[in-house]
C-alpha cells in the first residue's frame, strides 16, 4: 500500500536556526514527490516537485532533496514568516492518486 | 486567473441535512480532486475527475457521499445525509500535464455538522 510519514509532527526554531523536515515514502514506481505549505485557514501552497534520486530543487531559504525512500526539506536560516504547516506527497505509476502525509508544522520564533 | 474557486467558505449544518459543496477549478486544468482534512487524518483524497469522468472514487467514504463534473468548469460533492463526523474541512484541487502535476487548492469549505 502506498504511503507518505512525515516527520517530525511538529517543530520549534529559533529564527536563523537551520533544521531538516523528512518525508518517508513508499509507492509502486514513484512519479513525483511534491512539497506544500499550508497556513492556517488556507489551502496547500505548491513548493517543489521532484521526479527521481538525487535530485534537488531550491527556493530562497528552503531546498528539497530526494532518495529512493526518502525526501528532506532543508530549512537554512528560517524566519518568523517561514511558520507553516509542510506536507509531502507522492503520486505512483498509471494514477493521479497523490498520497499526502500529515504534515510537519513548523514554528520560528523570533 | 482566480484560482481555483470554492462555495460556501463555511457551512454550518444539522445531522440528516444535505450539504452540496462547489468547486470550479483552473481554466484550462482537465484533473480535478476533492480531499477532506482532519486533525486526526491529515489531507485525504476522496475522488478524482478527468477531463470531466470520475477516475477513482476509492477514497469516498460512504455511500453517502457523491460527487459530479458535468462541465470542465464545474463539479459538486454532495453529502446526504451528513453525519457529525462529515465536520472537516473540504478542499478542492486542480491541475494538468502542462503543470508538471503542480495541484493548486482552492481555499476550502470548512463544513460543521450539528
Amino acid at each position: 500500500e502506498d504511503q507518505v510519514t512525515q516527520s517530525p509532527e511538529a517543530l520549534r526554531l529559533q529564527e536563523g536556526e537551520s533544521s531538516s523536515l523528512n518525508c518517508s515514502y513508499t509507492v509502486s514506481g514513484l512519479r513525483g514527490l511534491f512539497w506544500y505549505r499550508q497556513d492556517p485557514g488556507k489551502g496547500p501552497e505548491f513548493l517543489f516537485t521532484l521526479y527521481s534520486a538525487g535530485e534537488e530543487k531550491e527556493k530562497e531559504r528552503l531546498k528539497a532533496t530526494l532518495t529512493k525512500k526518502e525526501s528532506f526539506l532543508h530549512i537554512t536560516a528560517p524566519k518568523p514568516e517561514d511558520s507553516a504547516t509542510y506536507l509531502c506527497a507522492v503520486i505512483g505509476s498509471g494514477t493521479y492518486k497523490y498520497i499526502f502525509g500529515t504534515g510537519t508544522r513548523l514554528k520560528v520564533l523570533a | 486567473d482566480a484560482g481555483v474557486i470554492q462555495s460556501p467558505r463555511h457551512e454550518v449544518t444539522e445531522m440528516g441535512q444535505e450539504v452540496t459543496l462547489r468547486c470550479k477549478p483552473i481554466s484550462g486544468h482537465d484533473y480535478l480532486f476533492w480531499y477532506r482534512q482532519t486533525m486526526m487524518r491529515g489531507l485525504e483524497l476522496l475522488i478524482y475527475f478527468n477531463n470531466n469522468v470520475p477516475i477513482d472514487d476509492s477514497g469516498m467514504p460512504e455511500d453517502r457521499f457523491s460527487a459530479k463534473m458535468p462541465n470542465a468548469s464545474f463539479s459538486t460533492l454532495k453529502i446526504q445525509p451528513s453525519e457529525p463526523r462529515d465536520s472537516a474541512v473540504y478542499f478542492c484541487a486542480s491541475t494538468s500535464l502542462s503543470s508538471y502535476n503542480e495541484q493548486f487548492f482552492g481555499p476550502g469549505t470548512r463544513l460543521t455538522v450539528l
